[in-house]
């Protein structure tokens, strides 16, 4: 059964960076059959999608966040990660990483709160 | 960018209605949609692909149609555990992605 777990700071001080890491298991990101996506829900409001990342580390942003997001990827600890630079607490949110084949997000972790607060 | 735009944003039903959810794209999108389920507190939940495919283990009282810029999601005889929010987007391989911005199904 393929397990999707995000991790990081739940609080994160205003202007500095968030940092998630999504734990793959029960797949293998090596293999290439999927991207992974990062998407928020900020409280009250609806999903929001961050960006996407393949193995190869291609990577595609939402244009609104394009210029603070970066992903990355570990094959060797089969994880993937989000970095949001310059934090406000308009990116306080529910942040989920989820599982692409090509046909819609799959799988999808139980997401992380992050709050952006000093 | 493509824009997702959803109507309505909140629909008021009964157990064993029919109701269908309208999902409009701002340019073309084929058949590169997704509807989504999301429930308070769980993760979002795949019910359609394709416009049309229904996940494996979906009930089958939901069903898609559309493509190009125009979609819907249609659900049968609503039960009680279909209250929820529900999402479309656009997966097109091609472009960034956009969720539209939900309809609230409330009894």
């Amino acid at each position: 059964q393929v397990q999707l777990q995000e991790s990081g700071p739940g609080l994160v001080k205003p202007s500095q960076t968030l940092s998630l890491t999504c734990t793959v298991s029960g797949d293998s990101i090596i293999n290439g059959n999927h991207h992974w996506n990062w998407i928020r829900q900020p409280i009250g409001k609806g999903l929001e999608w961050i960006g996407r990342i393949y193995v190869s580390g291609s990577t595609t942003y939402n244009p609104s966040l394009e210029s603070r997001v970066t992903m990355s990827v570990d094959t060797s600890k089969n994880h993937v990660s989000l970095r949001l630079t310059s934090v406000t607490a308009a990116d306080t949110a529910v942040y989920y990483c989820a599982r692409d084949p090509v046909r819609g997000l799959d799988v999808w972790g139980q997401g992380t709160t992050v709050t952006v607060s000093s | 960018d493509i824009q997702m735009t959803q109507s309505p944003s909140t629909l008021s039903a009964s157990v064993g209605d029919r109701v269908t959810i309208t999902c409009r794209a701002s340019q073309s999108i084929n058949r590169w949609l997704a509807w989504y389920q999301h429930k308070p507190g769980k993760a979002p939940q795949l019910l359609m692909y394709e416009a049309s495919t229904l996940e494996s283990g979906v009930p089958s009282r939901f069903s898609g149609r559309g493509s190009g810029t125009e979609f819907t999601l249609t659900i049968d005889s609503v039960q009680p555990d279909d209250f929820a929010t529900y999402y479309c987007q656009n997966y097109n391989p091609y472009s960034p992605w956009m969720f539209g911005q939900g309809t609230k199904l409330e009894i």
